[in-house]
């Protein structure tokens, strides 16, 4: 089993630029949860996905987007790319919304954006 | 709103000495109380979560935390610290199952010398 796991590990883009995010869960899980770590902070709830829906949604502007498919996988999306959004971008998986004790962290994306 | 308050940036240790993380939180009710560890590179792994029972609870790599209601307060311990305990230290709050909004503290760096 590999884990949570994310594409790409290491991204740069310039600002207004658009970016996608990809996760793959830990095999058997099927709830999603994106978090966006700026440098020196802990790690910030975006938005959680289930039954491809999303769920649960954390203060971040529209610009962040995201999806989950069929088979469990999850994208996250930022339109109009800011300096701030530069951060370690973090997917979580787990069976279940409420399985907390068995939530998963994927390594992270780096982003940068210049 | 909940809060996590770590007040210790970095913490540094001699191999073999006792360790202690400080942990506190600001909320009504008692919330789910969790910690997680960051190494360089690797995603966050839950060392170990309080949900109710024993207020003393035990965790991975011989770490363990108390919860005292009181003091609003869940510090992590280990007796004798290892050269790979040198992480990032993440406390961790969640008001309720269901709500999906886990709030992270800032992190305390921990370093480790011979």
């Amino acid at each position: 089993d590999a884990g949570v796991t994310q594409s790409p590990t290491h991204l740069i883009k310039t600002r207004g630029q658009q970016v996608t995010l990809r996760c793959s869960p830990k095999s058997g899980h099927d709830t999603v949860s994106w978090y966006q770590q700026a440098l020196g902070q802990g790690p910030q709830f975006i938005f959680q996905y289930y039954e491809e829906e999303e769920r649960q949604r954390g203060n971040f502007p529209d610009r962040f987007s995201g999806h989950q498919f069929p088979n469990y996988s999850s994208e996250l999306n930022v339109n109009a790319l800011l300096l701030g959004d530069s951060a370690l971008y973090l997917c979580a998986s787990r069976w279940g919304p409420e399985r907390y004790d068995e939530q998963f962290f994927g390594p992270g994306t780096r982003l940068t954006v210049l | 709103a909940q809060s996590v308050t770590q007040p210790d940036i970095h913490i540094t240790v001699s191999e073999g000495a006792s360790l202690e993380l400080r942990c506190n939180y600001s909320y009504g009710a008692t919330p789910y109380l969790f910690w997680y560890v960051q190494s360089p590179g690797q995603g966050l792994q839950l060392l170990l979560k309080y949900f109710s029972g024993d207020t003393l609870v035990q965790g991975i790599k011989g770490f363990e935390a108390e919860f005292k209601r009181s003091q609003s307060s869940f510090n992590l311990r280990k007796p004798s610290v290892h050269w790979s305990d040198a992480a990032e230290y993440f406390c961790a709050v969640l008001r309720g199952f269901g709500n999906e909004k886990l709030t992270f503290g800032t992190g305390t760096r921990l370093t480790i010398i011979p």
